[in-house]
């Protein structure tokens, strides 16, 4: 079965910084993609980020970006000059194309400080 | 927009009740999935469906069964809730495998 470890519990950053959020993930599939997800306090699940397994560069979306290294099976989240706003529970999850799951690792919590 | 609604924001159960978690998508989406949330454990996959009335077990489906005679409509049931449900159930929904899931807003349950 396919893993996704974070190891970050929690993580902070101050305010106009960059943070790296770790992911790994484990699967003998070549073809999957990565994705990542914000959970602010609200509870709701924002989907912020897509790699997948043959993009050759890297995924980008505004301040988010995804440091993807394929033969580590790392994919790492960058989130550019961090604000108040981006505290909030941060999810790695992979679904692998020959399957219709999808999971997700432990979560990051980000908080940013002022 | 797509839109996956979860049918209680809160849920408040007896031991022993059996407790029924209504999802509905409105995009026509073939796969639809339950996740329960737990601090320090992430998002863990209970069942999926990649169509109607076809299921498949994810990692903790132990106590739950679900239900998808519609395409729209994705049923959770704990036949008998324990104490140990207590927790945060997300509902998702996708239209092929390689795409991002929507998510609902969750129901927070709590078995006493």
């Amino acid at each position: 079965a396919q893993k996704i470890t974070q190891t970050q519990p929690g993580m902070f950053v101050q305010e106009k910084e960059a943070v790296t959020l770790d992911c790994t993930y484990d699967t003998s599939d070549q073809s999957y993609g990565l994705f990542w997800y914000k959970q602010p306090s609200s509870g709701e699940m924002i989907f912020l980020i897509y790699q997948g397994s043959y993009d050759e560069q890297n995924a980008t979306e505004g301040r988010y970006s995804l440091n993807f290294q394929k033969a580590r099976k790392s994919a790492n989240l960058v989130i550019s000059a961090s604000q108040l706003g981006d505290s909030a529970m941060y999810f790695c999850a992979m679904r692998e194309n020959n399957n219709n799951d999808m999971r997700f690792g432990a979560g990051t919590r980000l908080t940013v400080k002022p | 927009d797509v839109k996956v609604t979860q049918s209680s924001r809160y849920l408040v159960k007896r031991t022993g009740e059996k407790v029924f978690l209504e999802c509905v998508q409105d995009m026509d989406h073939e796969n639809m999935f339950w996740y329960r949330q737990d601090p320090g454990l992430g998002l863990r996959l209970i069942y999926f469906s990649y169509d109607v009335k076809m299921k498949e077990k994810g990692d903790i489906p132990e106590g739950y069964s679900v239900s998808r005679e519609k395409k729209e409509r994705f049923s959770l049931i704990l036949e008998s809730a324990s104490t140990n449900q207590t927790s945060m159930y997300l509902c998702a929904s996708s239209r092929r495998q390689t795409e991002k899931l929507f998510f609902g807003s969750g129901t927070q349950l709590s078995v006493l």
